[in-house]
């Protein structure tokens, strides 16, 4: 089953405005990511943030959590063409050392030149 | 550095036919690795998961097998595919909490 949802599950913007993607999740969390998917690719790690913290920034991605929503958002600013892709977020389960990601459906984020 | 390869990228096979794709991992020992598929327009489903050589979990019953015969290999096989089989194939083994996903096989079974 899956864990992650994210909302919307498509999203066009112009380039140079902010995208902001949202997750939600069922169970509690030791950790929350976000994934960048470009067609036909493998995914690609953006960003983790644990379930203590409740911002997180790195270069033009900001990450919010909201445990007692259960809840995520990950915002791009000032996007580009090249951010065009599928973003996904996952959730761990972990249990010992049998440590596991759960990912949503993803929101397909189209940036338009 | 540490690199994963998964190949082949894409794959044809007949309905009935015989499935092995591989996985492997360079400079890291003894990690955790991971078969996820992909369907259209969906999410990632985790198939197997290894925490080291022979051990193998399944998360969904399927027409899949997987196995880890050494500790930087992990094979995904059928003995014979279904329709339903097709999808991508991602592998992936963690590195600190962040997945590290190969590039993906891609499988269409006709």
């Amino acid at each position: 089953s899956q864990q992650g949802e994210e909302d919307p599950q498509a999203l066009s913007i112009q380039e140079g405005e902010n995208a902001t993607m949202n997750c939600s999740y069922k169970t509690s969390i030791n950790n929350l990511q976000w994934y960048r998917q470009n067609s036909g690719r493998g995914l690609v790690h953006l960003i983790l943030i644990r379930s203590n913290e409740r911002e997180k920034h790195s270069g033009r991605l900001r990450v919010t959590l909201d445990t007692s929503k259960k809840s995520s958002s990950l915002l791009i600013t000032a996007s580009r063409a090249a951010d065009t892709a599928s973003y996904f977020c996952a959730t761990d389960a972990y249990g010992g050392s049998n440590y596991k990601l759960t990912f949503g459906k993803g929101t397909l984020l189209t940036v338009n030149p | 550095s540490q690199t994963i390869h998964q190949w082949p990228a894409t794959l044809v096979q007949p309905v009935g036919s015989p499935l092995s794709l591989e996985c492997t991992v360079e400079g890291t020992s003894n990690p955790n690795l991971y078969w996820y598929r992909q369907a259209a327009g969906r999410g990632l489903q985790l198939l197997f998961y290894s925490v080291g050589i022979g051990q193998i979990s399944s998360e969904v019953p399927q027409n899949l097998s997987a196995s880890r015969p050494q500790d930087r290999q992990f094979i995904l096989s059928s003995k014979k595919l279904l329709l339903s089989d097709s999808g991508f194939y991602l592998c992936a083994w963690v590195m600190g909490w962040g997945y590290t996903f190969g590039s993906g096989t891609r499988l269409t079974v006709v």
